[in-house]
């Protein structure tokens, strides 16, 4: 089974207008940690947001939030007032066990985000 | 955070040859990944590389082809051997950072090409 699955192989956006972006995750281990990273044309991977599945709240990260479910094992990044430069690929990523052990990050198929005018 | 610099950024090399990736960062890190990224794919774990012993390859990955070193805390080098064209990729090497949460941070990647 996929540990990572993100269904929307791509997505198109408005400028300024929200959106956001599904990822749903597969573990019985009870600490992990979930990742969002940009990766645009350029390839580079930009850290994004990190959620702890021990963390109370939502992290928040300026116009990035993580919807994170933890009943449903879900946990959706949510953009607001999209730009033009937030056109990319989005991968979601997770982290099993304790947190303070790294461990490897186990990717999703990633999420061709457009923005548009 | 950490600054973490690859280098080369990217590369076109002939196939049979050996392309030799530096990942550099401004501070010292416990862990230190190399990933893979095929066109069009996601990121793929190659191996963990161990400051001061031998990196921990994951499954369909080798030492042979994908040789790694890690002599200190900052700085890690990934080969890969005898390159086809199959090992035209993105790679890209991760840190690890303790901060308020645990946080991965990755280089800026190296394209290789094999031709």
């Amino acid at each position: 089974a996929q540990k990572i699955t993100q269904t929307q192989p791509g997505m198109f956006v408005q400028e300024k207008e929200a959106v956001t972006l599904d990822c749903t995750y597969d573990t019985s281990d009870p600490s992990y940690g979930l990742f969002w990273y940009k990766q645009p044309s350029s390839g580079e991977m930009i850290f994004l947001i990190y959620q702890g599945s021990y963390d109370q709240q939502n992290a928040t990260e300026g116009r990035y939030s993580l919807n994170f479910q933890k009943a449903r094992k879900s946990a959706n990044l949510v953009i607001s007032a999209s730009q033009l430069g937030d056109s990319a690929m989005y991968f979601c990523a997770m982290r099993e066990g304790d947190t303070g052990t790294a461990s490897k990050l186990t990717f999703g198929t990633g999420t061709r985000l457009q923005v548009t005018l | 955070s950490a600054v973490i610099s690859q280098k080369p950024s990217r590369d076109i090399c002939q196939r049979g040859t050996s392309l030799t990736i530096q990942c550099q960062v401004d501070s010292q890190v416990t862990m230190m990944f190399w990933y893979r990224q095929q066109p069009g794919q996601s990121l793929t774990l190659i191996a963990t590389a161990n400051q001061g012993s031998e990196a921990t390859y994951e499954s369909g990955f080798v030492i042979d082809k994908f040789p790694i070193s890690r002599p200190n805390l900052t700085f890690s080098t990934l080969t890969v051997s005898n390159m086809s064209p199959e090992d035209s990729s993105i790679y890209l090497c991760s840190v690890e950072i303790r901060g308020g949460g645990t946080e991965a941070f990755f280089g800026q990647g190296t394209r290789l090409t094999v031709v």
